[in-house]
This record gives structure tokens, C-alpha cells and sequence, in this order.
């Protein structure tokens, strides 16, 4: 069973359209969080959800828009995407958020903007 | 702020060669301290984690000593493997921000 799974796995699309990414975790951990990766490995906080609560909102386009339905899902919405949108997007998650607490990360989504 | 700096990669060591990758770091109070693992095409995995001063975390024959007095966490093993090339980041938590500071990473190459 995969513990952080994310999809998709790849997305190739045009600039200036919209699309999601969707995260689930079955770790029953309470906290979840969206990362980009850019090409040069740098991996960069952009949101992170407690029991369903945003606590972390880095400085990212309002374009980019999560939702948590509940504790095991977050989802990652973009509009208008953009040629610099291209990266990889990490969902993980932890028990509790930060202090000691290790995080699961998934697989990545592979996002081209064309 | 709080912060993590890493050795520049990519570092290239020939097989069964002795590893160590820097890691020091910035923090308020008394974070802990992780090593995670990215294989090529795979997300971040936990190698290993210290949380108090002069703890050693330790994993697949990859080894870190939380050293207060310098601020350091590096990174060794005795003798590296092909199957050991890979992207390896320092990360710590619990400083002033309850947020994982992740440094930039640092790419591993085994060459057989």
C-alpha cells in the first residue's frame, strides 16, 4: 500500500490552462503539506494543512489554490498556469506539524507547461 | 531566520570510497535535525534524524552526530555503494518555526 500517493504522476499541458493535483495519504497523520522542486533540486514550501486547517501559506500566486477536504486528502489547484509552473510538485505528510516529526513525501507530480 | 546550508554537489566519489556530506545550521532554541534521501525519479525519503545534542542517528550504514558546539550535522558512511547516488538534503525542525528548513540538497555520484 502506498503510504503518500499523488495524481497524477505526469502533466503535460498548455499555458493558460487550468488543472489539479490530487494527494492522499493513509498514514492517519494529521498534517499534510504541498512542496515544488525546481529543476536545480531546490524544494520550496508553498502549503501546509493541520486537521484540515491551513497553518502554512508561503508567499505563492494566488493562482495556486489547495483544498482539504479532510485529514488524508489535499489537493493542489492551479489556474492559468504559466511556463515557470513547470516543476515538480511533492505532497507529504507528518503526524503533527513540525518538531521531531519526520515527513512521508509521495512520488512527485512531473507538471510541463508546453 | 532559522537555516540550513549544505555542501555544493554534485559530489563525485569512485565505489567503496568514505563519505561525508556538510551540513550546518542556524536556529533558535533546540531544533532537531533530519538527512532525506531522493533517489533519481522518487520523492524525499528519511534517512535518519537526531533530536537533542550529541544524539547519532543512523541508517543504512549512513551515520550523523547532532554536534551543538558547531552546529553541524554531516553526513557520512564508511563505504559508498553505486546504489547510494542519489540527492541528499539537511533538514531541520523546531527551531523558531515549526516548519521543516530544508538546505538545498547535494547530489551524490558513485561511479563503479
Amino acid at each position: 500500500d502506498t503510504a503518500v500517493s499523488q495524481t497524477p504522476k505526469y502533466l503535460v499541458t498548455q499555458m493558460g490552462n487550468d488543472k489539479s493535483i490530487k494527494c492522499e495519504q493513509n498514514l492517519g497523520h494529521d498534517t499534510m503539506y504541498w512542496y515544488k522542486q525546481d529543476s536545480k533540486k531546490f524544494l520550496k514550501i508553498m502549503f501546509s494543512y493541520n486537521n484540515k486547517e491551513l497553518i502554512i501559506n508561503e508567499t505563492v500566486p494566488n493562482r495556486f489554490s489547495p483544498k482539504s477536504p479532510d485529514k488524508a486528502h489535499l489537493n493542489l489547484h492551479i489556474n492559468s498556469l504559466e511556463l515557470g509552473d513547470s516543476a515538480v510538485y511533492f505532497c507529504a505528510s507528518s503526524q503533527g506539524a513540525g518538531y521531531n516529526q519526520p515527513q512521508h513525501f509521495g512520488d512527485g507530480t512531473r507538471l510541463s507547461i508546453l | 531566520g532559522d537555516s540550513v546550508t549544505q555542501m555544493e554537489g554534485p559530489v563525485t566519489l569512485s565505489e567503496e570510497a568514505f563519505l561525508t556530506i556538510n551540513c550546518t545550521y542556524t536556529a533558535t532554541g533546540y531544533p532537531s535535525l533530519f538527512w532525506y534521501v531522493q533517489y533519481p525519479g522518487e520523492g524525499l525519503q528519511l534517512l535518519l534524524k537526531a533530536t537533542k545534542a550529541d544524539d547519532k542517528g543512523s541508517n543504512k550504514g549512513f551515520e550523523a552526530t547532532y554536534r551543538k558546539e558547531t552546529t553541524s550535522f554531516h553526513l557520512e558512511k564508511g563505504s559508498v555503494q553505486v546504489s547510494d547516488s542519489a540527492v541528499y538534503f539537511c533538514a531541520l525542525s523546531g527551531g523558531s518555526n515549526y516548519q521543516l528548513i530544508w538546505g538545498a540538497g547535494t547530489k551524490l555520484i558513485i561511479k563503479p
